[in-house]
This record gives structure tokens, C-alpha cells and sequence, in this order.
């Protein structure tokens, strides 16, 4: 089965880190780019960043809110996708998902893992 | 913060045909990106359900179908079912901003 799933949220300090896991099974996952999103509660889904897979040059873009405080990096080996979270805000509070790129389609997310919520709050 | 915008609501009853739109600007939509769209029931994670404007992934009912045009997209459901009740999220690239944009979200209740 090809799935996702998330790991490391939770509670946490305005201004301080937070590292997110994501692993991939049932795939290979080095041919893949990986998005990170998230939903703020009751609100949207909003993208915050991607990795784009190894045979696609093996770049990262991030949403504006957080660029310079967020990055994605990722370790085919062992089939997982991490974002590090510094700097935190209180408005970074959301489920985070990370999303698997369609592997034909462009910026279509085929697979998506069940969230990790994380929250900011002093 | 949502650069496309949708309907808050929309609702019908069993066997009805609902359709709601997704409207964008010159940067996404309108510039040729592709539209998709997510299915996504309380507390659980959004799904695929249209892609590249209007392709169904495999196991979704042929009930869904999508539509572009110009700066907007369209989602339409057919023989509306109970199960359908949930939000629904057109997504793109945006072109100005270098980023994936989402729709503000489209709640369907059935009658």
C-alpha cells in the first residue's frame, strides 16, 4: 500500500524549533518530489514548501510566510521527507501534511499523508 | 491569503446536480496552469479528486467532473449522494508568487 505518514508535532514555544517527519512506504520515494502543507484550524489548505525528487534536480521552493525559517530536506535511503521548523510563530499552529507530487502531472498531489498538528502557543 | 476564490457553500439534494466554481487572475489559471481539486471529510486528510482540470484519478466515481475555462475552473458533482458532504479545495501554480495556491475551500451539504 502507498502511503505517508507524519511524526513529530506538538506543542511548542513561540520563536523556538521543530523538526517534522515524514516516511514514505509502498513507492519509490527518491522519484518523487515531496510538498509540505498546512491547515490552520478551520481555515484553508496552504502549501509551505517542496523538494523536488533527485532525477528533477533536487531543488526546494517555500511559501513567502516561510521562507528563511522553514526548510525541507529529505533522505531517499531511508524513504523520508523532514521539515525543520525555526523561529516559530504562534500563526504557524496547523495540521501539517506532506503530500506526494503526481508523477505525471505537475503541482497534482496524489498521496497525502494523515497531518501531524503542531502547536504554537507560550 | 487564498488567491483563488470559491463559493463559502453550496447544497442540494440526494440525486441532484451541484456545480461550484474556482476563480483565479492571469497569473494561475488564466496563465494555462493547471487546476486540480480535493475532497476533504472533517479531520481527515484532503484526496485527489480531479486532476489536470479534468481527469479522474482511479477509484473516484464518475459523478465528479471538472471544467476550465479562461481565469476560472469548475467542479460539478451529478447524482449528488450523501457521502459527498464535505469540503472541496481547487488548487494551481501562481506564476507571481512561485507558489502552489488553493482555493478558499467549498463546503457541499446534502439536503
Amino acid at each position: 500500500e502507498v502511503q505517508l505518514v507524519e511524526s513529530g508535532g506538538g506543542l511548542v514555544q513561540p520563536g523556538r524549533s521543530l523538526r517534522l517527519s515524514c516516511i514514505g512506504s509502498g513507492f519509490i520515494f527518491g522519484d518523487y518530489s515531496m510538498s509540505w502543507f498546512r491547515q490552520a484550524p478551520g481555515k484553508g489548505l496552504e502549501w509551505v514548501g517542496f523538494f523536488r525528487g533527485t532525477v528533477y534536480g533536487g531543488t526546494t521552493e517555500y511559501a513567502a510566510s516561510v521562507k528563511g525559517r522553514f526548510t525541507i530536506s529529505r533522505d531517499d535511503s531511508k524513504s523520508i521527507a523532514y521539515l525543520q521548523m525555526n523561529s516559530l510563530k504562534t500563526e504557524d499552529t496547523a495540521v501539517y501534511y506532506c503530500a506526494r507530487e503526481h508523477a505525471v502531472v505537475t503541482a497534482a498531489f496524489d498521496i497525502w499523508g494523515h497531518g501531524t498538528m503542531v502547536t504554537v502557543s507560550s | 491569503q487564498s488567491v483563488l476564490t470559491q463559493p463559502p457553500s453550496v447544497s442540494g439534494a440526494p440525486g441532484q446536480r451541484v456545480t461550484f466554481s474556482c476563480t483565479g487572475s492571469s497569473s494561475n489559471i488564466g496563465a494555462g496552469f493547471d487546476v486540480h481539486w480535493y475532497q476533504q471529510f472533517p479531520r481527515t486528510a484532503p484526496k485527489l479528486l480531479i486532476y489536470a482540470n479534468n481527469y479522474r484519478p482511479s477509484g473516484v466515481p464518475d459523478r465528479f467532473s471538472g471544467s476550465k475555462s479562461g481565469t476560472s475552473a469548475s467542479l460539478a458533482i451529478t447524482g449528488l449522494q450523501a457521502e459527498d458532504e464535505a469540503d472541496y479545495y481547487c488548487q494551481s501554480y501562481d506564476s507571481s508568487l512561485s507558489a502552489y495556491v488553493f482555493g478558499t475551500g467549498t463546503k457541499v451539504t446534502v439536503l
